[in-house]
């Protein structure tokens, strides 16, 4: 039972929006920033949203992170195949003094 | 280009110890909070420790006093010494590095650890 909740799975058709919600408490997520990774299959994560909403170098401005309270979200808008893969929301837990992990939702392209 | 390179994992039985390494280059690597995160098989992603620049750490629930992670600057290498084994340590360790709070930003490409008899 991961810390953070995400949906296991999201699917949507090529050029649709796909969100994915990242429900936390006011240890972690209602205190700090949120990032988000994204795992391409067999290969390590990557970094695509730090600090709630902010993309590195590099990230297609097709993903997009926001946070509301102890729930934070990721948009993958004009869903490309490339995007199917697992990703996996993070924070740091003030309380427990740990990095917590969401379970991670499986993208899949229809 | 930047760099993270795991080695040290392997095959051990239960109870016993390993000494995993993650060798970075193209960072400045001393002003980096570095991390170890595992995957089990099929599973999601589990932070596992931290070290910060000044050598502050940090554990999992599940691995405190187990494990111990460390790291010597002047090699641009962070270790994570694995004692006491269980089965469900078994997967595959990842280090991360971390500048100012932006996210675990460099990923090696993992080192698996399998604890059986």
């Amino acid at each position: 039972q991961s810390v953070l909740t995400q949906p296991p799975s999201a699917s949507a058709t090529p050029g649709q929006r796909v969100s994915i919600s990242c429900s936390g408490s006011s240890s972690n997520i209602g205190t700090k920033t949120v990032n988000w990774y994204q795992q391409l299959p067999g290969t390590a994560p990557k970094l695509l949203i730090y600090s709630d909403n902010q993309r590195p170098s590099g990230v297609p401005d097709r993903f997009s992170g926001s946070k509301s309270g102890t729930s934070a979200s990721l948009a993958i808008s004009g869903l490309q195949s490339e995007d199917e893969a697992d990703y996996y929301c993070a924070a740091w837990d003030n309380s427990l003094r740990v990095w917590v992990f969401g379970g991670g939702t499986k993208v899949t392209v229809l | 280009e930047v760099q993270l390179v795991e080695s040290g994992g392997g095959l051990v039985q239960p109870g016993g110890s390993l000494r995993l390494s993650c060798a970075a280059s193209g960072i400045t690597f001393s002003g980096y909070d570095m991390h170890w995160v595992r995957q089990g098989t099929g599973k999601g992603l589990e932070w596992v420790s931290s070290i910060g620049p000044a050598g502050e750490t940090f554990y999992a629930a599940s691995v405190k006093g187990r494990f111990i992670i460390s790291r010597e600057n002047a090699k641009n290498s962070i270790y994570l010494q694995v004692n006491s084994l269980r089965a469900e340590d078994t997967a595959v360790y990842y280090c991360a590095g971390e500048f100012r709070q932006k996210g675990f930003a460099y990923w090696g490409q993992g080192t698996p650890v399998t604890v059986s008899s």
